[in-house]
């Protein structure tokens, strides 16, 4: 069965310091990877994707994420946490197909930042 | 601002009376979808729309039921809400096509569904 898994429930991170969040996936062929954040009582934003090339992908607020192929992992980084980070996040990853069409997004069980003052 | 945009943000209910969600979006994005979520769980998918195709998930109770009259406007019925059903419930948009797996979704803000 094709899966995402988020290893931690909960990471804690002082202001300021650098900040990872680790997704791992269990899909066959080269799926989509992406990462939303959701604030609370809010819906998902999202943050980075990778499609294909480089495999440090940029995306908003200062965030990063590296894919590895061969560990199969798509982990979020920051280099410099700040307080307002601190929300849920989800690792998201969508199978690629050859002919176009639609495949739903597998996601994660999310993640949740902690930054401390 | 193109968004999504879902109303009523808070709707409370009675066990067992019909309840109606809407979406609409300026996107112009042809694929929209509803999610059910649960206490910061992973968002569940409940169907979607490929422009006028609907296509439902397989575990999606068939109490819940969606009408999609035109591109920008999406509804989530909810025929006889139980307390299970009480959740937050999340309209996505999407633009389809060859490409559109590599496309990002874009998420309205949410309705927290209260059921009494």
């Amino acid at each position: 069965a094709q899966s995402v898994a988020q290893p931690e429930d909960q990471v804690n991170v002082a202001e300021g310091n650098p900040l990872t969040v680790k997704c791992t996936y269990s899909v066959s062929g080269n799926p989509y990877l992406f990462w939303y954040v959701q604030y609370p009582n809010r819906g998902l934003q999202f943050l980075l994707k990778y499609i294909t090339g480089d495999n440090l992908v940029k995306g908003s607020y200062g965030f990063e994420a590296e894919f590895n192929k061969s560990q199969t992992s798509f982990h979020l980084k920051k280099p410099s946490a700040l307080v307002s980070d601190s929300a849920l996040y989800f690792c998201a990853v969508r199978p690629r197909l050859l002919s176009g069409g639609y495949n739903k997004l597998i996601f994660g069980a999310g993640t949740r930042l902690a930054v401390h003052p | 601002d193109a968004m999504v945009i879902q109303n009523p943000r808070y709707q409370v209910t009675q066990f067992g009376k019909p309840v109606t969600l809407s979406c609409s979006q300026t996107l112009n994005h042809n694929v929209m979808y509803w999610y059910q979520q649960k206490s910061s769980q992973a968002p569940k998918l409940l169907f979607h729309y490929y422009d006028k195709d609907f296509n439902n998930e397989a575990d999606t109770p068939d109490n819940f039921q969606s009408r999609r009259p035109n591109t920008s406007f999406c509804f989530l019925d909810i025929r006889s809400p139980g307390l299970g059903d009480a959740a937050m419930y999340l309209c996505a948009t999407s633009r389809g096509g060859t490409t559109g797996s590599r496309n990002e979704q874009f998420f309205g803000p949410g309705t927290r569904l209260t059921v009494l």
